[in-house]
């Protein structure tokens, strides 16, 4: 099992730009979320996905779009890029409710917006 | 949602066990405790999680209050592996089940 995957692993975006961060899991987890990490601090929310097809807002959604076609991935969308999502984006799945089951994270992909 | 305490920082010597404490004194009956580590450039790994008995796995032993307003993440052997930042986590209790982070503390081993 390849675990969770993350690309790129590294991005430098300008200012209005959009990107995807792609991520995938071969472990046939339910529950996949995105967080963001900013220098010095814990990991926020950004969406979170139970399910194919089900989609929910985390602690900080503003400014990225989710979507869960499939069970393996769940791509997360910068429509137009801000100098404050600057940050290491993580993905993670667990095979049920984040809390009840170990949550498996990817390596990371960090975006420079100038 | 419940919050968690932790100091910002801790050192060891590596071979000596390590006790990471957690205050969660608002903690609610159904709160899970979970315990994940960040390595340097990694991702956030899982540790241990427990509810209200003492776990212990091949990672490390968690220890819980009696009344559930603390706990600590045992490293029974430190090493220099194993230096990272170690994150308390309470699940909030009836919601989806989302990990809310805090800032963690920052574990230094020395040789």
């Amino acid at each position: 099992n390849a675990g969770v995957t993350q690309t790129p692993k590294f991005q430098v975006l300008k200012t209005g730009q959009s990107m995807t961060l792609q991520c995938a899991q071969d472990m046939n987890h339910e529950y996949m979320s995105w967080y963001r990490q900013d220098p010095g601090m814990g990991l926020r929310l950004i969406h979170y996905s139970v399910g194919a097809g089900i989609t929910d807002q985390g602690e900080v959604p503003n400014g990225y779009n989710v979507s869960r076609s499939t069970t393996e991935d769940f791509p997360l969308r910068l429509l137009s890029a801000a100098p404050s999502q600057t940050s290491v984006y993580f993905c993670a799945s667990s095979e049920g409710l984040a809390g009840r089951e170990t949550q498996y994270f990817g390596p990371g992909t960090r975006l420079l917006v100038l | 949602d419940a919050k968690t305490t932790q100091p910002n920082s801790m050192e060891s010597n590596e071979e000596e066990p390590v006790h990471l404490p957690c205050n969660h004194s608002t903690i609610s009956g159904t709160d899970y405790i979970h315990w994940y580590r960040q390595l340097p450039s990694q991702g956030p790994e899982y540790v241990i999680h427990g509810l209200t008995s003492n776990v212990n796995n091949r990672m490390a032993s968690l220890a819980i209050a009696e009344d559930r307003k603390s706990s600590t993440l045992i490293l029974h052997r430190a090493t220099l592996r194993d230096a990272a930042v170690y994150y308390c986590i309470l699940e909030p209790g009836g919601s989806q089940g989302n990990l809310i982070f805090g800032k963690g503390t920052k574990l230094s081993v020395k040789p």
